[in-house]
């Protein structure tokens, strides 16, 4: 079975603090996929990545960055975190290069920012 | 913005009945379409793909796609309290850039299976 793991299950932080979430999936993936969750606004992209150091921006990138230094884990950084970033934040990761194919997420982090 | 459309619900099934879940889609060249199932404060599951136009079952659960109206439907026969969740419907947004395309997902529609 796929699995898609993520470091954390809950985070609390502070206005301003640097967070990192981290994602790691153990079928040698190429894709791997940040999206938050918010209610009545549904599923949206924040960036992705194809390959190892490759990025590409979703929907919504502001405020976000990424990281893919080996290919199995890919990071999503808040840069300066802040309340508006309080969600429920997903990885996912898929195995198919050039798109199309089914995505397997993790359990998903719910991130607070107080 | 590439959208796809789902009733939010909730959409109320009794227990044994089938459960029609419908999903609409406006970019054209789309060819790769899913259904997700989340259960409350969980992450979504992958429970059906479906990528040339009709039907594909798999056991209780029937995909149906109509690529010409844009339409992809899920069908869950002999429905179960267990059924009751979020049920997501994606679609690949395509880039030509040969990379990863990633999904686009509708809101979803809660279904609620009554005893």
């Amino acid at each position: 079975d796929v699995k898609v793991t993520q470091s954390s299950r809950y985070l609390v932080k502070r206005t301003g603090e640097k967070v990192f979430l981290e994602c790691v999936q153990d079928m040698d993936h190429e894709n791997m996929f940040w999206y938050r969750q918010d209610p009545g606004l549904g599923l949206r992209l924040i960036y992705f990545s194809y390959d190892v150091k490759m990025k590409e921006k979703g929907d919504i990138p502001e405020g976000y960055s990424v990281s893919r230094e080996k290919k199995e884990r890919f990071s999503l950084i808040l840069e300066s975190a802040s309340t508006n970033q309080t969600s429920m934040y997903l990885c996912a990761s898929s195995p198919h290069h050039g798109g199309g194919g089914e995505a397997f997420f993790g359990q998903g982090t719910r991130l607070t920012v107080v | 913005q590439k959208e796809v459309e789902q009733n939010s619900g909730p959409l109320s099934v009794p227990e044994g009945a089938i459960a029609s879940l419908n999903c609409t889609y406006s970019d054209r060249v789309s060819q790769s379409f899913f259904w997700y199932r989340q259960y409350s404060g969980k992450s979504p599951e992958l429970i059906m793909s479906i990528y040339s136009n009709g039907d594909k079952e798999d056991g209780r659960f029937t995909a149906q796609l109509n690529k010409a109206s844009q339409y992809v439907s899920l069908l869950i026969r002999d429905s179960q309290p267990s059924d009751s969740a979020t049920y997501l419907c994606a679609v690949n947004r395509p880039t030509g850039g040969g990379g990863a395309d990633g999904l686009t997902f509708g809101k979803g529609t809660h279904l609620i299976i009554q005893p």
